[in-house]
């Protein structure tokens, strides 16, 4: 079974600086598709980025991006000039396309010191 | 679009009171999916839909826990008695197309809890 792993409960990261958490997962799959969700105290989950597993090249949106090791079945998310809205629990998730269902870690909590 | 719709954002019940959630998902929206946070467990998929239909219903922890979707508009999680083991934040999120794979769109969530 697919099972997604997120080793850091908590990061913290002083405003401004970059920040990487962490994701690894387990599939035996070749094709399939990874997302980092957030969601900050208001509890709203909100998609961050996604990555399709037969592209190599990572996934950008602007101060977010991914490091995508398909062999080492690493996916981790890269935060740049982090700032105070940045602070919320992310999760990272795969899409297993067996059942059409989201794996999901169980959260890092991201702490941004002012 | 207003996004994902959730009623109640709170409830509080007692033990064997009969609760139920209600979720509008995003028009033209094909796959609806109900799931329950908790600190012990975090994120489980209860139930998701596909065109009104449950497809997969292995998530919903127990028969006290049922879900319907009369339409592509309107969804419920129904939960009769509840039980103090419960109280959670529910989630309902929606989707479209290609099997389910692009972005799950979620709604604010209702907590629960259960005296």
């Amino acid at each position: 079974a697919q099972t997604v792993t997120q080793s850091q409960p908590e990061m913290s990261v002083q405003e401004a600086e970059t920040v990487t958490l962490s994701c690894t997962y387990d599939t035996s799959e070749s094709d399939y598709y990874l997302f980092w969700y957030k969601q900050p105290p208001s509890r709203q989950m909100i998609l961050v980025i996604r990555q399709e597993a037969y592209k190599q090249q990572n996934a950008t949106e602007n101060r977010f991006s991914v490091n995508f090791q398909k062999a080492a079945k690493s996916f981790s998310l890269k935060i740049s000039d982090s700032q105070l809205g940045d602070a919320a629990m992310y999760f990272c998730a795969y899409f297993d396309g067996s059942n059409y269902q989201l794996i999901w870690g169980a959260g890092t909590k991201l702490i941004i010191k002012p | 679009d207003a996004g994902v719709i959730q009623s109640p954002r709170h409830e509080v019940t007692e033990m064997g009171q009969e609760v139920t959630l209600r979720c509008k998902p995003i028009s033209g929206h094909d796959y609806l999916f109900w799931y329950r946070q908790t600190m012990m467990r975090g994120l489980e998929l209860l139930i998701y839909f596909n065109n009104n239909v449950p497809i997969d219903d292995s998530g919903m922890p127990e028969d006290r826990f049922s879900a319907k979707m009369p339409n592509a508009s309107f969804s419920t999680l129904k939960i009769q008695p509840s039980e103090p083991r419960d109280s959670a934040v529910y989630f309902c999120a929606s989707s479209f197309g290609d099997r389910g794979v692009n972005e799950q769109f979620f709604g604010p969530g209702t907590r629960l809890t259960v005296l």
